[in-house]
């Protein structure tokens, strides 16, 4: 199994500003996702980090909103740009483990903006 | 895109009885059959999954049970303890060489003691 290592665990932000989430991974993986979890929800697919190009996002989110990077295979970022109210919500790292094709998911980074 | 329901969307039992929770998906692509549970705060963790080329897995006290056809899968936990209680989330996906979980609304399940 891989260990999924997120930072900030849990942060306050206020409106307007941007918050960068790492994600470190202790192994190689074939591919690292990124969901957003509502308290209480379940879990959405905010986009699939390719390593070495742009991530590929899903319908409802956009790279201008949310930029990721992934400059390596074991490391991944994500951007909350501009933050309001709305996007207070648990942020998690996930990821695609060999040879098994498991997906692990980080212990997730818990935002409130106020 | 993959519409993924469960049912029940809560689930409480007594200790020691069994439990089923239900998942049906709509992507008649989808290969690769996941059952999650999330304790309040923490990650969600995989705790069985199933390939579509096999019908029934088991592990202990949790099985999965696949049905292609129907599009439907299910997670059977036997001897329920308390420390089962949980959220429990279905995320059925299509291996196009990276899987894109899609998940379920969740089940809450309660174990009384």
């Amino acid at each position: 199994s891989a260990v999924i290592s997120q930072k900030p665990s849990r942060d306050i932000c206020q409106r307007g500003t941007s918050l960068t989430i790492q994600c470190q991974v202790d192994s190689q993986v074939t591919m690292m996702f990124w969901y957003r979890q509502q308290p209480g929800q379940s879990l959405t697919l905010i986009a699939t980090a390719n390593q070495g190009s742009e991530a590929t996002y899903e319908s409802g989110f956009v790279i201008d909103k949310f930029p990721i990077s992934r400059p390596n295979l074991t490391f991944s970022t994500l951007t909350v740009s501009n933050m309001s109210p709305e996007d207070s919500s648990i942020y998690l790292c996930s990821a695609q483990t060999p040879p098994s094709d498991t997906i692990y998911f980080g212990e997730g980074s818990w935002l409130t903006v106020v | 895109g993959e519409n993924v329901e469960q049912h029940p969307s809560t689930l409480s039992v007594q200790e020691g009885d069994s439990a089923v929770i239900k998942c049906t998906y709509s992507d008649s692509a989808s290969n690769y059959f996941p059952w999650y549970k999330q304790e309040l705060g923490k990650r969600p963790q995989l705790i069985i999954d199933i390939r579509s080329n096999v019908g029934e897995k088991k592990d202990q006290r949790i099985a999965v049970t696949l049905n292609k056809t129907a599009k439907h899968f299910s997670l059977h936990i036997t001897e329920t303890q308390p420390e089962d209680s949980a959220v429990y989330f279905c995320a059925p996906a299509t291996n196009t060489g990276f899987q894109k979980l899609v998940f379920g609304t969740g089940t809450r399940l309660l174990v009384s003691p």
